[in-house]
């Protein structure tokens, strides 16, 4: 276990669902993360938050919604999706948005399909 | 604009044949540059963060090394479980930025 926890492991969900991705994080973080990943695609962020805040929003479309109730808890919430958007969506957390000593710990994904 | 290119695309290696995989990046300025294992089905697992040219840090049979245009991941007798795709991402000095840009990646098989 990484530390990171991501549910559900798998989605389908039809272009007119709402759904929502969850992330729990046990390690004491302040950072949390959303990222895309796409076949033969690097990793692409999402959202970023620090200490419940949002820091970073990089240029998502507004179906989708990110939620930081509390700095142990990430949540996704999906409506309305395209194809285009089924992907591997990874949840990260760092100590701190400034500290890299260690890097980011991901959770293990939701393998994502719009149907 | 920060990129980061990784070569080559895929390795197919025997078991305890020795190779390396490459990270070459362009930063104004590099506050980190990272290593991850991703294996498949999961999410990446981090495993160097390398601060200066010259620096080099290793872990069982991985060791990285960096320079000031590129880094190389050397995997030495590897084994299958091995198999991984591996990853690569800087971090720019300052500028109010903090987010990582990552490679493509490298997929790694070792055949036993």
């Amino acid at each position: 276990e990484t530390g990171v926890t991501q549910t559900p492991r798998h989605l389908v969900m039809g272009m007119t669902n709402k759904k929502s991705l969850k992330c729990e994080q046990h390690l004491g973080h302040n950072a949390m993360y959303w990222y895309k990943q796409s076949a033969k695609k690097p990793l692409e962020l999402m959202f970023v938050y620090s200490l419940e805040e949002r820091v970073e929003n990089n240029s998502v479309p507004s179906r989708f919604s990110p939620e930081c109730p509390n700095s142990s808890h990430l949540f996704l919430h999906l409506h309305t999706l395209q194809p285009e958007d089924s992907a591997l969506y990874l949840c990260a957390s760092s100590q701190d948005v400034l500290v890299i000593n260690y890097g980011y710990t991901f959770g293990s994904g939701t393998r994502l399909t719009v149907v | 604009e920060d990129q980061v290119t990784q070569s080559p695309e895929a390795l197919r290696l025997q078991e305890g044949e020795s190779s390396s995989l490459n990270c070459s990046y362009t930063v104004s300025g590099l506050r980190g540059l990272f290593w991850y294992r991703q294996d498949p089905g999961k999410g990446p697992e981090f495993l160097f963060t390398l601060y200066s040219a010259g620096e080099e840090k290793e872990k069982e049979r991985l060791k990285a090394t960096l320079t000031k245009k590129e880094s190389f991941l050397h995997i030495t007798a590897p084994k299958p479980e091995d198999s991984a795709t591996y990853l690569c991402a800087v971090r720019r000095e300052g500028g109010g930025s903090y987010i990582p840009t990552f490679g493509r990646g490298t997929s790694l098989i070792v055949h036993p």
